[in-house]
């Protein structure tokens, strides 16, 4: 059983298009996370939810707008895409806000921006 | 500020030899520290951590980090190198200036080459 899984595994899509990528975890944990992974694989948090509330809202441009309908679920929809846009975007959970939790990832979409 | 730095884009060892992955930290407060391995076209897998206690941290697949304190160091280490271990490492350092949020900072990456 996957842990934490994400849809689609590959998105291809043209600038101006709004687009959602979405994030289910199986593990019961209590908290999500979203990273975006560039060209360069250099990884960065963008946002965070515990127990569906927003924890960590980093540096984003607002059109990317989390949603979490609940503590499994964490989905990332962004409006206008641009071509800077284009990475690998990985859903993360881990079971607390821990100090020294460990956060299991999931297997990532690669998002291209034509 | 809290960063990691990995200062190997790579590192190239022979099948069978230790390999030594480096990562360095700066963090206020103790350091909560991480490795992860990414295979290509696959998410992030966690290796190890440390927290507090013993220096030698055991994790997956055979890999050990040493944390030194004086140093500011976090080593990803393995006695003997596979040709499967060939990946992207990330060391990666808890955020202690982001309140209790969870929120990690990643190295860089060092891409390991285990040549057979």
């Amino acid at each position: 059983d996957t842990a934490v899984s994400q849809t689609p595994k590959y998105l291809v899509t043209q600038m101006g298009n709004d687009k959602s990528i979405k994030c289910e975890q199986n593990l019961g944990h209590d908290t999500m996370y979203w990273y975006k992974q560039d060209s360069k694989k250099f990884l960065k948090i963008m946002f965070s939810y515990n127990n569906k509330e927003l924890i960590i809202n980093e540096t984003v441009p607002n059109r990317f707008s989390p949603k979490s309908p609940d503590k499994a679920h964490l989905n990332l929809h962004i409006n206008s895409l641009e071509l800077g846009d284009s990475a690998v975007y990985f859903c993360a959970s881990s079971q607390y806000v821990g100090y020294a939790d460990t956060q299991y990832f999931g297997p990532g979409t690669r998002l291209t921006v034509l | 500020a809290q960063s990691v730095a990995q200062p190997e884009d790579q590192v190239n060892v022979a099948e069978g030899n230790p390999l030594t992955v480096k990562c360095t930290y700066s963090v206020s407060g103790n350091p909560y520290l991480f490795w992860y391995v990414q295979y290509p076209n696959r998410g992030l897998q966690f290796l190890l951590k440390y927290i507090t206690g013993d220096n030698l941290v055991k994790g997956s697949y055979g890999f050990e980090a040493e944390f030194n304190k004086s140093q500011t160091s976090f080593h990803l280490k393995k006695p003997s190198a596979l040709v499967s271990d060939s990946a992207l490492y990330f060391c990666a350092v808890r955020d202690n200036g982001s309140g209790n949020t969870g929120k990690l900072i990643f190295g860089q990456g060092t891409t390991l080459q285990v040549k057979p």
